[in-house]
């Protein structure tokens, strides 16, 4: 079975600097990877996903994520984080069957003024 | 369109009771996936439905089970509830259920077990 792993359950930024959020993923064949994104008392919302097109993947608010197969990594930067940046992020790989998501455990990011 | 949708929103049960909760697919997404959310266990995969049927089951007890309609609108039911089913159950919909597409999450049921 596949597992997804985020290093860093909790991740404190200046507001202005940069986001990084890692997450590495253990699978045999290239998966489709997703992170989306989780604000207080909300479901949660696609930010990006790589589906085996461009390595390099953007997505919603100024996110993007590079897939690195050898490196098995699927990390998500920001260039200059946002106080409405603040929320719960999760990295998900999805089975190769149906609709099957696994997720990492989630990195809480705050973003200090 | 609009998202979708789950009911209630929030539920206080007791030990033993059991409980139905719905989700409503965004229209036209015939694939319904269902999660628990806890801050222990993080989010997990609790099954999916295809066109009226269980396609995938993750790893729970058959205390949790569910259903499909032919409008695709989905129902999960725990039954002898247990003080660890306390969580966020999340739906999440997508048009045709493969796994390179999006899943669309809806707001979430909060249960509280007591």
């Amino acid at each position: 079975a596949q597992s997804v792993t985020q290093l860093g359950s909790h991740v404190s930024v200046s507001e202005g600097a940069l986001v990084l959020l890692r997450c590495n993923y253990s699978s045999s064949v290239p998966p489709y990877l997703f992170w989306y994104v989780q604000y207080p008392n909300q479901g949660l919302q696609l930010l990006l996903k790589y589906t085996s097109a461009a390595t390099l993947v953007k997505g919603i608010n100024g996110f993007e994520a590079e897939f690195k197969k050898s490196e098995t990594s699927f990390h998500l930067t920001k260039p200059s984080a946002h106080m409405s940046d603040a929320a719960e992020y999760f990295c998900a790989v999805s089975e190769n069957y149906g609709q099957n998501f696994v997720f990492g455990p989630g990195t809480r990011l705050s973003v200090l003024p | 369109k609009a998202g979708v949708t789950q009911t209630p929103r929030y539920l206080i049960k007791t030990r033993g009771q059991q409980v139905t909760l719905s989700c409503s697919p965004i229209s036209g997404h015939r694939s319904v996936s269902w999660y628990q959310q806890t801050p222990g266990q993080g989010l997990q995969f609790l099954f999916e439905y295809f066109s009226e049927t269980q396609r995938n089951k993750g790893n729970f007890p058959g205390r949790f089970s569910g259903r499909q309609f032919s409008n695709s609108r989905s129902e999960m039911n725990v039954s002898t509830l247990e003080l660890g089913d306390s969580a966020l159950y999340l739906c999440a919909s997508s048009p045709g259920g493969q796994p390179r597409e999006t899943q669309y999450f809806g707001p979430g049921t909060r249960l509280l077990v007591l």
